[in-house]
């Protein structure tokens, strides 16, 4: 049980254009979904928390704009990198949990390479 | 402010030895979750354990181990008889139970094992 799926898992485009990557969770319903960035030999940092039905809370530093986030249903949140450039490039996953103090459930990422 | 230190950046061993990979933290709440979660080559995370700050009971699944002193600050994660399955790189999270609930990770331990 908890399976979380993402898509796409790798996506190669060129700058300028916008992406969006799906987090659904398969068997359970997310009231909570997370999502994190991950560079290259580093942990992941959150970009942002998002809630089904209200809007996301973003962490500092995360521009809400260039990364839209919207959180329709109880187990489906999308992640859209707008007017993507090289250095959006980068690995990024999302999770979910059922309630509070559970744990999250991973992903298994989507590696966006923007030329 | 919460902080996961993981020590320990890159670890080998020779298969079927035992290893620990050390997990400190700090955190100013009382009541907190601590979790480790695996994340092979393939990228997705895979959640392995979760702990209450009020328990204190070691766990023990199959050949993981996981040894919790609130008194050091520490959740050690040991795997013993090592697989070369087991290389991943190693994350310990912390999580504080109240508001916002945010999920801090170390920046994870890169076990390799040598056959």
């Amino acid at each position: 049980g908890a399976v979380v799926s993402q898509h796409p898992s790798w996506v190669i485009c060129k700058s300028g254009t916008s992406v969006k990557i799906e987090c659904r969770s398969l068997d359970f319903q997310a009231t909570t979904m997370f999502w994190y960035r991950q560079f290259p030999k580093q942990s992941l940092m959150l970009m942002a928390t998002s809630n089904e039905g209200s809007k996301a809370t973003y962490e500092q530093g995360v521009e809400k704009d260039k990364f839209l986030i919207n959180h329709a249903s109880l187990t489906l949140s999308t992640l859209t990198v707008t007017s993507a450039h090289p250095e959006d490039s980068s690995f990024y996953i999302c999770s979910a949990r059922v309630t509070s103090n559970q744990p999250q459930h991973f992903g298994d990422g989507t590696r966006l390479s923007i030329l | 402010a919460q902080k996961v230190t993981q020590a320990q950046t890159e670890i080998s061993v020779v298969e079927k030895e035992d290893v620990t990979l050390d997990c400190v933290y700090e955190t100013r709440d009382t009541t907190y979750y601590l979790f480790w979660y695996k994340q092979p080559p393939s990228g997705e995370l895979v959640f392995l354990i979760r702990r209450n700050s009020f328990d204190e009971q070691n766990e023990i699944s199959g050949r993981y181990s996981w040894n919790f002193q609130k008194s050091t600050s520490s959740f050690n994660f040991t795997i013993t008889a090592s697989q070369v399955v087991d290389s991943a790189v190693y994350f310990c999270a912390l999580m504080n139970s109240g508001g916002y609930q945010k999920v801090t990770f170390g920046i994870g331990t890169k076990l390799q094992v040598i056959p």
